[in-house]
């Protein structure tokens, strides 16, 4: 079965700053893999997705990421940091073909400061 | 296109009680799947439907069903309720079919509280 790890629970960063946020997956097959971002008292939101093709990844709100297969990762990254960036943020993973249940991490909670 | 809806948003029910929680999917989607998410576990899968369909199903107890109408519209009900199915449950709608990935789309959830 696969599995994901957000290594960091939470991760406090200053406003400009860049921030990465990393996640690593287990699984014995190819897997999709997909960040989502949740904002208080709202529900999940895609921030971006990687099926196949260029591993890097570019989705909304400035954020991308890099899918490593030899390292099994799928870390987010944003180069500026906003404070309306301050959510908490899901990485998952499925199963081909499609249509397969999510298996997410835990979270990381990322705080801005002004 | 209105997003996701979830009814109730906040519920407080006691042990031993049932409860049901309704979601209504984006117009043309499919398929719902439904997620429980707590402090302490995150973020679980609990069951997805398809054209009225059960398709996945999670590793939850029997107490945990769901249903899907004709209308794409689904349920999940929990029956004798326990403390630690206190929690956000979230309904998340895609096109669904095929082989395809098609993006879930989340709703804001229901906040079950267990007393």
């Amino acid at each position: 079965a696969q599995s994901v790890t957000q290594l960091d629970s939470q991760v406090p960063v200053f406003e400009e700053a860049p921030v990465e946020l990393r996640c690593n997956y287990s699984s014995s097959v190819s897997v999709y893999l997909f960040w989502y971002v949740q904002y208080p008292n709202q529900g999940l939101q895609l921030l971006l997705k990687y099926l196949s093709g260029s591993t890097l990844v570019k989705g909304i709100n400035g954020f991308e990421a890099e899918f490593n297969k030899s390292q099994t990762s799928f870390h987010l990254r944003k180069p500026s940091v906003h404070i309306s960036d301050t959510a908490e943020y899901f990485c998952a993973v499925s199963l081909p073909p499609g249509n397969t249940p999510l298996v997410f991490g835990k979270g990381t909670r990322l705080s801005v400061i002004a | 296109k209105a997003g996701v809806t979830q009814t109730p948003r906040y519920l407080i029910k006691t042990r031993g009680q049932q409860v049901t929680l309704s979601c209504s999917p984006i117009s043309g989607h499919r398929s719902v799947s439904w997620y429980q998410q707590t402090p302490g576990q995150g973020l679980q899968f609990l069951f997805e439907y398809f054209s009225e369909t059960q398709r996945n199903k999670g590793n939850f107890p029997g107490r945990f069903s769901g249903r899907q109408f004709s209308n794409s519209r689904s349920e999940m009900n929990v029956s004798t309720l326990e403390l630690g199915d206190s929690a956000l449950y979230l309904c998340a709608s895609s096109i669904g079919g095929g082989r395809q990935v098609y993006e879930q789309y989340f709703g804001p959830g229901t906040r079950l509280t267990v007393t």
